[in-house]
């Protein structure tokens, strides 16, 4: 069985810039949740998608956003990008279940200058 | 506010010994919490898990603690190898209303130093 996909693993952007991430789930996994790694500062959560509806969300700033689509694929979307959102974007599957287990992919590492 | 916290940024202990890893909780509505492991350029992947109805899980050479009244858990790894060496997390979540959501701690980095 495939993992969780990630694409890209690396992006440079500039700040102002938008950048969109894209996840591709285990295949029959209908929760995708998204968290950000910064040095120190652990995971910390974006949001999570379950049947192409968001079903929690973290305390980002408007500017963070996604979509889950049919296939439950994912993508999460950045805009007007500012230097402190240089991090390693993560995204985890899981068949959706309260409390389950999370699979993660290798994740997009995103650098802003 | 950090409701999962490991205090320790590095641990480095000898191949064949214990490896204990510390992971403090505020949150009491948490009742889910995991161990997860991390390589560098890899996601994090599973470790072991406990439901905050045991004290104790095992799994191999990996043992998780649950002491609720302190609202702290530990991870012990016996013995320890040199592929150990990671980046180990602690999450927890609060099952019924969180959904999927994890809350992870800041991460510890283990040395397992042959």
């Amino acid at each position: 069985k495939a993992g969780v996909t990630q694409t890209p693993r690396y992006l440079i952007k500039t700040r102002g810039q938008q950048v969109t991430l894209s996840c591709s789930p285990i295949s029959g996994h209908r929760s995708v949740s998204w968290y950000q790694q910064t040095p120190g500062q652990g995971l910390q959560f974006l949001f999570e998608y379950f049947s192409e509806t968001q079903r929690n969300k973290g305390n980002f700033p408007g500017r963070f956003s996604g979509r889950q689509f049919s296939n439950s694929r994912s993508e999460m979307n950045v805009s007007t990008l500012e230097l402190g959102d240089s991090a390693l974007y993560l995204c985890a599957s899981s068949l959706g279940a309260m409390g389950e287990k999370l699979f993660f992919g290798s994740g997009t590492q995103l650098s802003v200058l | 506010d950090q409701q999962v916290k490991q205090n320790s940024p590095s641990l480095s202990v000898q191949e064949g010994r214990i490896s204990i890893l510390n992971c403090d909780y505020t949150n009491s509505m948490f009742d889910y919490f995991l161990w997860y492991k991390k390589y560098p350029a890899e996601g994090p992947t599973f470790l072991i898990s406990i439901s905050s109805i045991k004290d104790k899980n095992e799994d191999g050479r990996f043992t998780v603690f649950l002491n609720k009244s302190a609202k702290h858990l530990s991870l012990h790894i016996v013995p320890s190898q040199p592929g150990d060496s990671a980046v180990y997390f602690c999450a927890a979540s609060a099952m019924e209303t969180s959904g999927s959501r994890l809350t992870f701690g800041e991460g510890t980095q283990l040395t397992v130093n042959p």
